[in-house]
């Protein structure tokens, strides 16, 4: 079994509504990131999370919003989404005083 | 000026020549080095970290760190057709673990 899992691994919605992306991970980390990639301006932090009780806006976090309901899931929001979200979408883990981010499989997210 | 700069590419090496991925950043406190293999619509897989001035290999992969430079450099021996992907730079500063990434170059080896 995959150590991090993301669902849905594809959705398709319209703009205004509310969507919420999963991650979970069974490495036993603390630490939990959401990034997201457009072509040709790489990954992009979204939100990070150090535990449950430790959240942090990355440098593009409006417009979302997270939830860390326990240190293995960590929870991305659109509360209204908008076609300029359209993108792929990462969670990934690392230690805590680690850096090796580990990655997982991504949400293709389409804004219509 | 980009934090982390690569060169977009398409990098194109014949089978096994050495393909050779460059990256430049712009933060002189940064001190973990990371690339990452992507291959296209799947996440981005480490292939190698590094942390010091100089070289370190793993298999066919040797990356090179010159801080002085703010310089680092992934060199892929015997490149083969399945290491044809998007290779990200990556580095780490301080206790927050976030990585910035750059864009990525993509690389492609022709049979």
């Amino acid at each position: 079994d995959a150590d991090v899992t993301q669902t849905p691994r594809n959705r398709i919605t319209k703009t205004g509504k509310r969507i919420m992306l999963e991650c979970s991970q069974t490495k036993g980390h603390d630490r939990m990131y959401w990034y997201r990639q457009d072509p040709g301006l790489g990954l992009r932090l979204i939100y990070y999370s150090f535990d449950v009780k430790d959240i942090n806006k990355g440098e593009i976090s409006d417009g979302y919003s997270v939830s860390r309901q326990a240190q293995a899931k960590f929870s991305l929001s659109l509360e209204s989404a908008i076609p300029n979200q359209t993108a792929l979408y990462f969670c990934a883990t690392t230690a805590d005083r680690a850096y090796e981010q580990y990655f997982g499989p991504g949400t293709r997210l389409t804004v219509t | 000026q980009k934090e982390v700069e690569q060169n977009s590419g398409p990098l194109s090496v014949p089978e096994g020549a050495i393909a050779s991925l460059n990256c430049t950043y712009s933060d002189r406190v940064s001190q973990s080095f990371f690339w990452y293999r992507q291959y296209s619509g799947k996440s981005p897989e480490l292939i190698m970290s590094i942390y010091s001035n100089g070289d370190k290999e793993d298999g066919r992969f040797t990356a090179q760190l010159n801080k002085a430079s703010q310089y680092v450099s992934l060199l892929i021996r015997d490149s083969q057709p399945s290491d044809s992907a998007t290779y990200l730079c990556a580095l780490s500063r301080g206790a927050t673990n976030k990585l910035i990434f750059g864009t990525g170059t993509l690389l492609a080896v022709q049979p």
